[in-house]
């Protein structure tokens, strides 16, 4: 049973590009978090997707957007990088209506420059 | 809005009894979850409590006063591989389910 899964692990990208971080959830799941951990931080929740919309957002700009597929996956889009976006990108996975535990992915590494 | 403190940092030694509390203030609560964080890993779940009362799961305990707004995380029999950042979150009950963390506690065990 794969777990979350994300992809790319590692990223590095120059002020004002554009990224897409993505996320499998674990099999089963149908609800998808996306957090920001800065180093030496808690993770912040940016949103959550369930049943392809966005159900509930954190205190994060509009620059951060995201998306949720049929198969429940999801990608979570940033425009304009500054470099205060450096962060560890983390994805959970729940259940929606039974037990609230998250599971969390490895997180992708995003490098701003 | 929302409020997790816990201490930055902790040290303890081999076999060692640990204690690591968290306060919170928040809207909506739905519950408070422990994490387990390794130094470039995501993290794991230890323990989820949503009524007031001990839970217990092998070496680690965690307690929950909702009046209180207290929880801690107790661990018994440190060993060296329970050196890791422990995180505090809070689960907020509004559109959505999600976690409201704490900054991390850095638990660091010796020899």
């Amino acid at each position: 049973d794969a777990g979350v899964t994300q992809s790319p692990t590692h990223l590095i990208k120059t002020r004002g590009q554009q990224v897409t971080l993505r996320c499998s959830p674990k099999s089963g799941h149908d609800t998808v978090s996306w957090y920001q951990q800065a180093l030496g931080q808690g993770p912040q929740f940016i949103f959550q997707y369930y049943e392809e919309e966005e159900r509930q957002r954190g205190n994060f700009p509009d620059r951060f957007s995201g998306h949720q597929f049929p198969n429940y996956s999801s990608e979570l889009n940033v425009n304009a990088l500054l470099l205060g976006d450096s962060a560890l990108y983390l994805c959970a996975s729940s259940l929606e209506g039974g037990a609230y535990e998250q599971y969390f992915g490895p997180g992708t590494r995003l490098t701003v420059t | 809005g929302q409020n997790i403190d816990q201490p930055t940092e902790m040290t303890a030694t081999e076999g060692a009894i640990v204690q690591i509390n968290c306060t919170y203030q928040t809207s909506g609560f739905n519950g408070l979850f422990w994490y387990q964080q390794h130094a470039g890993e995501a993290p794991t779940f230890l323990s989820y409590n949503v009524l007031d009362g001990l839970e217990e799961k092998g070496r680690f305990s965690s307690f929950l006063s909702r009046s209180k707004g207290y929880s801690y995380l107790l661990l018994k029999e440190l060993q060296m591989k329970d050196s890791a950042s422990y995180l505090c979150a809070v689960l907020r009950n509004q559109a959505g389910t999600a976690l409201i963390f704490g900054k991390g506690t850095t638990l660091s065990v010796s020899s």
